[in-house]
């Protein structure tokens, strides 16, 4: 069954650095998807991505955050500059014709 | 309005036991309704999915339950095994940006 990978499983920064999540979806999937889990608690939604553009993004998704498809392939979510509020599981998802997201397993990230 | 309310947040069955989770919407523009289930470490998972158009869908020992009118709908887990265990979240959609419910948290005891 295809998969969503995303990379690292695990990044740990100190607050005030960048980071980088990256995804590489599924290849015939043309929308993308960045969600974040705070520990415990609900999955949020954060960006959704078609066409090359971001089409929809929630209040979270604030100037810190940035998505971008560099090669075709991966999908990246960049934070500029992280807070120790963004430790999150920040999950990737796709998703084909119609409704069906497939989610990756997640980048855990840890500000400290 | 764009919220998702879930309940119970805890729930232990017996093994072959009915689990039942409920969740309610306000939105009306919601019209996609997927269960997910997510194991410690993993991303959600796509368990089962409905449109208003319907009142009931089956899949296996999983059931969805949805009234379009009191704007609920439920998952009904039949025959609950141990390997069910996790945490299941409900969700909406009536664009492609999913909105969540706050999970529920599964034990089947054997």
């Amino acid at each position: 069954e295809p998969e969503v990978t995303q990379t690292p499983s695990h990044q740990v920064t100190q607050m005030g650095q960048e980071v980088i999540l990256r995804c590489v979806p599924i290849s015939n999937h043309l929308y993308f998807y960045w969600y974040r889990q705070i520990l415990g608690q609900k999955v949020e939604f954060l960006v959704s991505f078609y066409n090359n553009e971001i089409s929809e993004k929630s209040e979270i998704f604030d100037d810190q955050f940035s998505v971008e498809r560099p090669d075709g392939s991966n999908f990246t979510l960049k934070i500029r500059s992280t807070k120790l509020e963004d430790s999150a599981m920040y999950f990737c998802a796709t998703e084909g014709i119609g409704y069906g997201y497939t989610f990756g397993s997640g980048t855990r990230l840890t500000v400290v | 309005q764009q919220q998702v309310k879930q309940s119970p947040q805890s729930l232990i069955v017996q093994k072959g036991g009915i689990s039942i989770i409920n969740c309610a919407y306000e939105n009306t523009a919601f019209d996609y309704f997927p269960w997910y289930q997510q194991f410690p470490g993993k991303g959600p998972a796509l368990l089962i999915a409905i449109r208003p158009d319907v009142s009931e869908k089956k899949e296996g020992r999983f059931t969805i339950s949805f009234n379009k009118s009191a704007k609920q709908f439920s998952l009904h887990i039949m025959d609950s095994q141990p390997g069910d265990s996790a945490t299941y979240f409900c969700a909406a959609t009536g664009r492609r940006a999913l909105t969540f419910g706050s999970g529920t948290r599964l034990q089947v005891q054997p």
